[in-house]
């Protein structure tokens, strides 16, 4: 596609509910990449992949967090059992090969209440 | 997680104004990366610094790597209505990829009422 796409845009999830997070990056981009963006905060780094490896995922806050890339294309950012914390916007970035420019999509803003 | 110390934290600006903010850090980075954020938008890279001391323009914007590498500086000059956004700086660790980044927390730019 023309740009990185998140899906969905906004999700409402109650307090202990699991959600999917769907990250299209840039066609034969290799590597791809994961932020969480407080409200009024700079975007922190969650995890990376090269093709279906997931390299880093050093960011992740804790094991209720899993991300996949099964088929080194489209990635889902799982988060189980949702806590208020987790409210947040949820980026994906990606970029042809590491140390090139990741672009980064519009993000899903999820809620948790 | 860690974060850059970004001033200032939001600022007004009158169309044709000149505008300056910076950013600093208690660690070294071998990249210095300035993004701006609209609303509901994923950032977009403006300006990438790669060498200590290195001054770069991208038309009205101007950034600088600080020689102790451990700052930047980002000026945007004759400022226009559409310069108003939220701009991040962002740092990249020696040896990670150019999406495994330290963000700031972002200066505010809106128009004086």
């Amino acid at each position: 596609g023309a740009g990185v796409s998140q899906s969905p845009r906004y999700k409402v999830a109650k307090r202990g509910q699991d959600v999917a997070l769907r990250c299209d990056p840039i066609s034969g981009h290799v590597s791809l990449f994961w932020y969480q963006q407080a409200l009024g905060q700079g975007p922190e780094f969650l995890t990376y992949f090269q093709n279906e490896a997931q390299l880093d995922k050093s960011g992740l806050p804790s094991d209720r967090f899993f991300a996949e890339r099964p088929e080194g294309s489209v990635s889902t950012l799982k988060i189980q059992r949702t806590q208020q914390e987790d409210s947040a916007v949820y980026l994906c970035a990606s970029s042809f090969s590491l140390n090139t420019e990741a672009f980064f999509g519009q993000g899903t803003r999820l809620t948790v209440v | 997680g860690q974060q850059l110390n970004q001033s200032p934290q939001s600022m007004f600006i009158q169309e044709g104004e000149d505008v300056s903010m910076n950013c600093t850090s208690s660690s070294i980075f071998n990249t210095w990366l300035w993004y701006k954020q609209d609303p509901g938008e994923g950032p977009v890279l403006l300006i990438a610094l790669y060498k200590a001391g290195e001054l770069t323009s991208n038309g009205r914007l101007t950034a600088q790597f600080g020689i102790t590498r451990k700052d930047s500086f980002l000026n945007i000059s004759a400022s226009i209505p559409s310069d108003v956004g939220i701009y991040f700086c962002a740092g990249l660790n020696y040896g990670g990829s150019q999406g495994n980044l330290i963000f700031g927390k972002g200066t505010k730019l809106s128009v004086k009422p």
